[in-house]
């Protein structure tokens, strides 16, 4: 079946301008997690849906980001007012049940904040 | 919350030779703690897990051990081949229902 999908893959904007991307999980996964990894380093949680429970949003970074996830399917993380220093590959991941379960990531988008 | 601590970052090794990355972990409640490879400009792929109730797991070349009472856990990969090289990531699952990542080790196996 179709793995995790994301879009766009490439996001060039301003600095000071709002950016969505969106993340489409795996069909019947139940929880989706994003993440951000800046150039050669490590991922970095921002924030994990599970079912319809409020979700996890200790690694948000500034009230600047903010997640969606509708119908308990696609999310979209929205980031406003871009900085510099949000360059980075965001990468969505998801997975059956929860956080035990194997996470299936997706190809990521790669924003650069100019 | 969680640390997780990955070393080291960067390991070059001969083909043929084997590898070994070691993370260390503070939760002591941590329970499951999976690995990745990330290969060049490609998404993460679980290669291995271990949960708490097992020592040693074990998949062809691969193997990871954990050590709860020192709260460590290793990745071994014997016979190494130019295709393992990339970036591998461990993690800990902790009782805050999230998973922590190391910063990755960078592995360069030298045909």
């Amino acid at each position: 079946g179709a793995g995790v999908s994301q879009s766009p893959s490439n996001k060039v904007t301003e600095k000071g301008k709002d950016v969505e991307l969106r993340c489409d999980p795996i069909s019947g996964h139940t929880a989706l997690y994003w993440y951000r990894q800046s150039l050669g380093q490590g991922l970095e949680f921002l924030i994990y849906f599970q079912g319809n429970s409020a979700p996890d949003k200790s690694g948000l970074p500034s009230d600047r980001f903010s997640a969606e996830r509708t119908g308990g399917s696609v999310s979209t993380l929205t980031i406003q007012r871009t900085q510099q220093e949000d360059s980075a590959v965001y990468l969505c991941a998801s997975s059956l049940v929860g956080t035990t379960d194997t996470q299936y990531f997706g190809p990521g988008t790669r924003l650069t904040v100019l | 919350g969680e640390n997780v601590e990955q070393h080291p970052s960067t390991l070059s090794v001969q083909e043929g030779d084997s590898a070994v990355i070691k993370c260390t972990y503070s939760d002591s409640a941590s329970n499951y703690f999976p690995w990745y490879k990330q290969e060049l400009g490609k998404r993460p792929q679980l290669i291995i897990d271990i949960r708490s109730n097992v020592g040693e797991k074990k998949d062809q070349r691969i193997a990871v051990t954990l050590n709860k009472t020192a709260k460590h856990f290793s990745l071994h990969i014997t016979e190494t081949q130019p295709e393992d090289s990339a970036v591998y990531f461990c993690a800990a699952h902790n009782a805050g229902n999230m998973l922590t990542f190391g910063g990755g080790t960078r592995l360069m196996v030298k045909p």
